[in-house]
């Protein structure tokens, strides 16, 4: 059974860093691309960033370019998102999902990351 | 970035009817194009990618078609439980984008 499970939510101060997990289980975690959505309140789903599990190559919308890295640990069959210099509009759901090429056809369950003072 | 939009953004309707719902892209994404069903508190599960093949267990009520920049989501005899927000995906270019969605509530 294919599941992505995600770290719990956080709250993060303005100009501070978040760091959210995705831990795999169930497929072949290195034959896999990770992608990384977040929608915020009331906003239409917003593609991040993705990564080739197999040799780490990455992949960032253009907006998120100098704030995001995504890495991953085959050990555990983990992928991160870490985001940086964080605002008030970066507080919104933050989801990773397997990609078979057809549409992703698995999501973690979503982390909620709220940016406040 | 291609633009997904999608129309009605709210559509009301009845157990048993059969909602089509619409997405249009500003440029052709030939037939790369999935539809999602969000439940609130739930991440988004894939009901169609290829524009038109269901995902493994989706029900046969629902269909896709389309190519090109026309797209469309039909339920067959809605059930109670079809009552959710809808999202259509292009994954045929990068960057990756959605539609606003479609929230199909009881009437």
């Amino acid at each position: 059974q294919i599941q992505l499970v995600q770290s719990g939510p956080e709250v993060k101060k303005p100009g501070t860093s978040v760091r959210v997990s995705c831990k795999t289980s169930g497929f072949t975690f290195t034959r896999s691309v990770m992608q990384w959505v977040r929608q915020a309140r009331g906003q239409r789903l917003e593609w991040i960033g993705w990564m080739v599990v197999d040799n780490g190559d990455t992949n960032y919308a253009q907006g998120f370019r100098e704030r995001v890295t995504l890495n991953r640990d085959t050990s555990t069959s983990t992928v991160h998102m870490e985001l940086s210099s964080l605002r008030s509009d970066d507080t919104a759901v933050y989801y990773c999902a397997s990609d078979g090429g057809r549409g992703y056809y698995m999501w973690g369950q979503g982390t909620l990351v709220t940016v406040s003072s | 970035e291609i633009v997904m939009t999608q129309s009605p953004v709210t559509l009301s309707v009845s157990p048993g009817e059969r909602p089509t719902l619409s997405c249009r892209a500003s440029q052709s994404v030939s037939s790369g194009l999935a539809w999602y069903q969000e439940k609130p508190g739930q991440a988004p599960r894939l009901l169609i990618y290829g524009a038109s093949t269901r995902a493994t267990g989706i029900p046969a009520r629902f269909s896709g078609s389309g190519s090109g920049t026309e797209f469309t989501l039909t339920i067959d005899s809605l059930q109670s439980e079809d009552f959710a927000v809808y999202y259509c995906h292009q994954y045929n270019y990068w960057p990756h984008s959605f539609g606003q969605g479609t929230k199909l509530e009881i009437k």
